[in-house]
């Protein structure tokens, strides 16, 4: 099956510096998204990016969909405490079908 | 904006006991997705179904089974509950008419005893 290898796994960074991560899949996908999990909750979508190419922002979060449609990445600027959580990308196939989840880059900042 | 309501939020099991976990997708979505995820692991895509007909099947077992309803809520029945399926269990809803992304609820935690 699809299988994202999304790395990295877990970083520890002060309040203020920018973040980065990212996801690489052995399959195209035509979707990509980028989720925030806080402990014991659902995923909060961030971004979704829908074309090659396309670069897409949300604030202090901008993302990108790789042009070969095999990998996208994640930059966090300028963090904040509240930036903890553990991200998540997401890769979908066909629109409406099963999401494929990378394993998570937990994200700590230190004030 | 209504968000995905699921419920219960909490649910405790004994070993070989039932479970019905309910979903309530966002108003006028059409398709309910579920997901189990693991302590330390991403989701993984159990079933979804489209206008009240199975559309996709990934990795539930034979014991767990699940429908959507007329008014588009779904439930996911588990019989025979064994240790392993204490997880989180997550809802998602979408939309054709918009871009069918997945809008996730704050999902089940089931312990299984």
């Amino acid at each position: 099956g699809q299988q994202l290898n999304q790395s990295p796994q877990s970083m520890f960074i002060q309040e203020g510096e920018d973040v980065s991560m990212n996801c690489t899949s052995s399959s195209i996908f035509n979707t990509w998204l980028w989720y925030k999990q806080d402990p014991g909750e659902g995923p909060v979508l961030l971004i979704a990016l829908y074309k090659a190419g396309e670069l897409t922002s949300n604030g202090r979060l901008t993302a990108q969909f790789g042009i070969t449609r095999k990998d996208s990445f994640l930059n966090i600027s300028a963090s904040i405490p509240s930036d903890v959580g553990i991200y998540f990308c997401a890769g979908q196939g066909i629109s409406g079908s099963r999401l494929t989840f990378g394993e998570g880059t937990q994200l700590t900042v230190n004030p | 904006a209504a968000g995905v309501i699921q419920s219960p939020r909490h649910l405790i099991k004994e070993k070989r006991e039932t479970a019905t976990l309910k979903c309530y997708p966002i108003p006028r979505h059409d398709t309910v997705y579920w997901y189990q995820q693991g302590p330390g692991q991403d989701p993984q895509f159990l079933i979804s179904f489209y206008e009240k007909m199975q559309s996709d099947k990934g990795s539930i077992p034979d014991r767990f089974s699940a429908q959507q309803f007329s008014d588009y809520h779904s439930e996911l029945n588990m019989s025979s509950l064994e240790l392993g399926d204490s997880a989180l269990y997550f809802c998602a809803s979408s939309s054709r008419r918009a871009k069918n992304i997945q809008y996730f609820g704050a999902g089940t935690r089931l312990s299984v005893l």
